[in-house]
This record gives structure tokens, sequence and C-alpha cells, in this order.
């Protein structure tokens, strides 16, 4: 499996433009988490879904920030307008939550994330 | 002070010595994980303990939890340069309802930087 693929892998751009981040995850996983990561926040969970539905979107800065996950294998992550302070690495991560003994798992796997500089 | 909270922030040692990285939560869990993250890269997932569990090996990997403390540690055996990196824990709590998916908390992590 290729694991977790995110494109693009670095973005820059100007504040006010639209920024469109995608992710595909491992084929078989059914939740899919969108994390934000600076210096100042550490890592923030912005969103999670989990069978394509978003579960807990408590973690999205404000309404210039939304998520959607069409299907299975695809997931987008739209900030519009951008502004500086939005620069930073998002990871997407997926995971399987099993059935049975493996229902307490939940470990996740991240992509390489996109490096993401507005200016 | 947030869930899983690390310490040290960072910790420098010689190749060889072991390191030992601590965690700290407050709410309950249903298991406790330790991610690694090299520079510029993805977090990596390395070792899961459950609630039930006290302590767990995996290779050079020790981890151990203990839930009326609600702290865990990692313990990494014999280290090497290339262990060099940010190791974060990273709670998980199920969603209600009784579900098996749920998220991940993670806290700020600590830098290990490991001499040759």
């Amino acid at each position: 499996d290729a694991g977790v693929i995110q494109s693009p892998r670095h973005e820059v751009t100007e504040m006010g433009q639209e920024v469109t981040l995608r992710c595909k995850p491992i084929s078989g996983h059914n939740s899919l988490f969108w994390y934000r990561q600076t210096m100042m926040r550490g890592l923030e969970l912005l969103i999670y879904f989990n069978n394509n539905v978003p579960i807990d979107d408590s973690g999205m800065p404000e309404d210039r920030f939304s998520a959607k996950m069409p299907n299975a294998s695809f997931s987008t992550l739209k900030i519009q307008p951008s502004e500086p302070r939005d620069s930073a690495v998002y990871f997407c991560a997926s995971s399987d939550p099993g059935q049975g003994a493996r229902s307490s798992y939940n470990e996740q796997f991240f992509g390489p994330g996109t490096r993401l500089t507005v200016l | 002070s947030q869930q899983g909270e690390e310490d040290p922030q960072a910790l420098s040692i010689q190749e060889g010595e072991n390191a030992t990285m601590n965690c700290s939560y407050k709410t309950s869990i249903n298991n406790l994980q330790w991610y690694r993250q090299n520079s510029g890269r993805g977090l990596v997932h390395l070792i899961l303990i459950r609630s039930n569990e006290r302590e767990k090996h995996s290779g050079r990997l020790r981890v151990t939890l203990d839930t009326s403390k609600k702290s865990s540690s990692l313990l990494i055996t014999a280290s090497r340069a290339a262990d060099t990196a940010s190791y974060f824990c990273a709670t998980f709590a199920a969603n209600a309802g009784g579900t098996s998916y749920g998220k991940l908390t993670f806290g700020q992590g600590t830098i290990l930087t490991v001499h040759p």
C-alpha cells in the first residue's frame, strides 16, 4: 500500500487566495483526520470523519476552513480566504477502528504533510 | 495544561544511553499511543498500550501505563543517532455511544537528540 497520500507537498500563496489541500487515505481505512502543526500550537486536530461523515469539527478555526469527504478514498481541506496565520504544515491521517478485539486500537497512519505558506 | 503532556520538552543524550520520556493526561482513555516524527516528516506510530495493560515492549521500546496516576513513560534502550526525532504521546478516547472510532489528542512532544 502507498500509505496516506497528500497533495500538494508544498503550497505558497498570497493572502486572500483560496487553498485546497487533498488527501487519499489508506484503502480500507474508514476514519480520516486533518491536523495542523505549528511551532507555537503544536499538533492540532481540525476535523475527523468516519465512514465519510464529519464526526467532530470543533477544531476547525473558523468559517474560512471547510473540509469534505465525498467518498472513502478522497478528502479535501479548503481555506478561503487564506491568511498569513494559516501558514503551517497540514497533515492527513487515516485509521481503521476495526471490530471486536481490534476495536480499541485506532492507531493512525499519517501522510507526509502539506507545507502551506501564505504571504 | 493539555491532555497528553510530555516531559521533558527536550532531551540530549549520548549514543548507547537510555532515553526516558514521560507523558501525563487528564481524562479517561481507551489506549495511549506513542508516535515519532522526524524533522519535516509525518508522524509514525511506534507502540500502543491499552488502558488495561501496564507494560508493553517492542524491540528497544518499553512503555508503561499507570492509569491511577494518569501517566505513561516511553523508554528507548541503547539509543542510536538514528533515534533523533520528536516523540509524541497521544491519548485515544472512543466517541460517545459505544462506537469503536474516536480521536487522538496529542501532547507537545519531546525532542530527543542522540549524539554519536
